[in-house]
């Protein structure tokens, strides 16, 4: 299972944009890389999923260059509901098994 | 998409005790995580379970401590057998969705505190 690394909290004002990198130096080919928000006294939920290149949905983009061994989870114009631990995974999916790491606690400040 | 119910969504329990949480998912899945995160921490995962055959257990963790069942493709039971206080945290149930896309779905958790 890849290991993944990722910063332990960040803060961040209201209305900036926040990029929380994430490092996976032996990422395997058939990995994604998937991003999962948690709030406190709830279960993490998914944010976004990608392989390679660039992903953006409703909620974040997600940047991964071409050697994999990295990504950055974008978020545009964070508000203070954006506080949260979000967790950074390389994931086969199918009948495989997920550990986390330990998440990037991110506060957004008025 | 999974919905996933967990009970209880908390408890207290008196040290030596055993406590059974409940999983319950809104359509059939063929894997079952539960999970457990201490005050503060990460996930750190407990055992897989499969319908029909017996849950595997991750490094740390024993069938004896953590007994689960899995009796059909909706539904699984984690017990916290002779709970002390360092077994306090919020155990969560997960699931995965359609299998290609390998998202997960969480339950609530279940938070316990062992006095």
């Amino acid at each position: 299972l890849a290991k993944t690394t990722q910063p332990i909290s960040m803060d961040s004002y209201e209305g900036q944009e926040v990029n929380i990198t994430c490092s996976h130096n032996n990422i395997a080919t058939n990995d994604y890389i998937t991003w999962y928000q948690q709030f406190p006294s709830q279960g993490p939920r998914f944010i976004i999923q990608g392989y390679k290149t660039k992903v953006t949905n409703e909620v974040a983009s997600l940047f991964i260059p071409a050697d994999r061994k990295s990504s950055t989870l974008s978020l545009p114009r964070v508000s203070l509901s954006d506080t949260a631990v979000y967790y950074c995974l390389a994931d086969s999916g199918g009948y495989q098994k997920v550990t986390f790491g330990t998440g990037t606690k991110l506060q957004v400040i008025p | 998409s999974a919905v996933i119910s967990q009970k209880p969504s908390r408890d207290i329990c008196q040290r030596g005790t055993s406590l059974t949480i409940q999983c319950q998912v809104d359509s059939q899945v063929t894997m079952m995580f539960w999970y457990r995160q201490q005050p503060g921490q990460s996930l750190t995962l407990i055992a897989t379970a499969n319908q029909g055959s017996e849950a595997t257990y991750e490094s740390g963790f024993v069938i004896d401590k953590f007994p689960i069942s899995r009796p059909n493709l909706t539904f699984s039971t984690l017990t916290v057998s002779n709970m002390s206080p360092e077994d306090s945290s919020i155990y969560l149930c997960s699931v995965r969705g359609v299998v290609n896309t390998g998202e997960l779905f969480f339950g609530e958790g279940s938070r316990l505190t062992v006095l």
